[in-house]
C-alpha cells in the first residue's frame, strides 16, 4: 500500500538555523513526490516536486529510492517559512498526504 | 484569474441532518479532487472525477458521503446523516489532468462541524 510518513508534528527552530522537514514513503512502484504547503489563512499550494528537481523559497528536497525518503531542506530558515508542510505521493494516480509538519521559525 | 472556490465557507450542522458542500473548480480544469482534513490526520482523499469518466470514489469513507460534478465543472459533495466523526474541513482541488505532472489548485475549503 501506498504510505507518506512524516514523523514530526511540529518542528521549531530559529532564524537563520537550518531545517530539515522528513518524508518517508513506501510504494511499490516508481513514486512521483512533492510538497505542498499551507502558510496561515492562505490556501494550500505545492512548493515543490521531485521531478523539477527545483529549488523554491531556498527549499530543495532530494529523493532517496533507497532510503525511500523526500526530506525537504532549507540552509537558512526565515520566519516566513513558518507554516504547516505537507509530504504527498503520486501512486495510481492518487495524491497520498502525509499527516503534516508544523514549521515554527522563531526570531 | 479565478482560483478554485468553495462554499459555505463554513457550516453548522446537527447530527443526523444531511449536507452540500459545493466546489467550483478553476475553467478548463478535467479533474477535480475531494479531500477531508482533520485534526492530526492530514489530508484524506475522498473522490475524484475525471472529465466524462466514472469517477473514483474509493476513498469515501461510507456510503453515507457521496458527490457528483455537473457538466464537468461544478460538484458537490453530500454527507447524510452527518455524525460528529464528519467534522473537518473539506478541500477541493482541480487540475488540468489527472496525471501526475499537473498541480492540484485547491480551494479554501470549507469547515464543517457537527453538534
Amino acid at each position: 500500500a501506498q504510505r507518506v510518513t512524516q514523523p514530526e508534528k511540529l518542528l521549531s527552530v530559529f532564524k537563520g538555523a537550518p531545517v530539515e522537514l522528513k518524508c518517508n514513503y513506501s510504494y511499490s512502484g516508481s513514486p512521483e513526490l512533492f510538497w505542498y504547503v499551507q502558510y496561515s489563512r492562505q490556501r494550500l499550494q505545492l512548493l515543490l516536486r521531485h521531478i523539477s528537481r527545483e529549488s523554491i523559497k531556498g527549499f530543495t528536497a532530494d529523493l532517496n529510492k533507497g532510503e525511500t525518503s523526500f526530506h525537504l531542506k532549507k540552509p537558512f530558515a526565515q520566519e516566513e517559512d513558518s507554516a504547516m508542510y505537507y509530504c504527498a505521493l503520486i501512486g495510481f494516480q492518487k495524491l497520498v498526504f502525509g499527516t503534516g509538519t508544523r514549521l515554527l521559525v522563531s526570531p | 484569474g479565478a482560483g478554485v472556490s468553495q462554499s459555505p465557507s463554513n457550516k453548522v450542522t446537527e447530527k443526523g441532518k444531511d449536507v452540500e458542500l459545493r466546489c467550483d473548480p478553476i475553467s478548463g480544469h478535467t479533474a477535480l479532487y475531494w479531500y477531508r482534513q482533520s485534526l492530526g490526520q492530514g489530508l484524506e482523499f475522498l473522490i475524484y472525477f475525471q472529465g466524462n469518466s466514472a469517477p473514483d470514489k474509493s476513498g469515501l469513507p461510507s456510503d453515507r458521503f457521496s458527490a457528483e460534478r455537473t457538466g464537468g465543472s461544478v460538484s458537490t459533495l453530500t454527507i447524510q446523516r452527518t455524525q460528529q466523526e464528519d467534522s473537518a474541513v473539506y478541500l477541493c482541488a482541480s487540475s488540468l489532468s489527472r496525471g501526475p505532472a499537473y498541480e492540484q489548485y485547491f480551494g479554501p475549503g470549507t469547515r464543517l462541524t457537527v453538534t
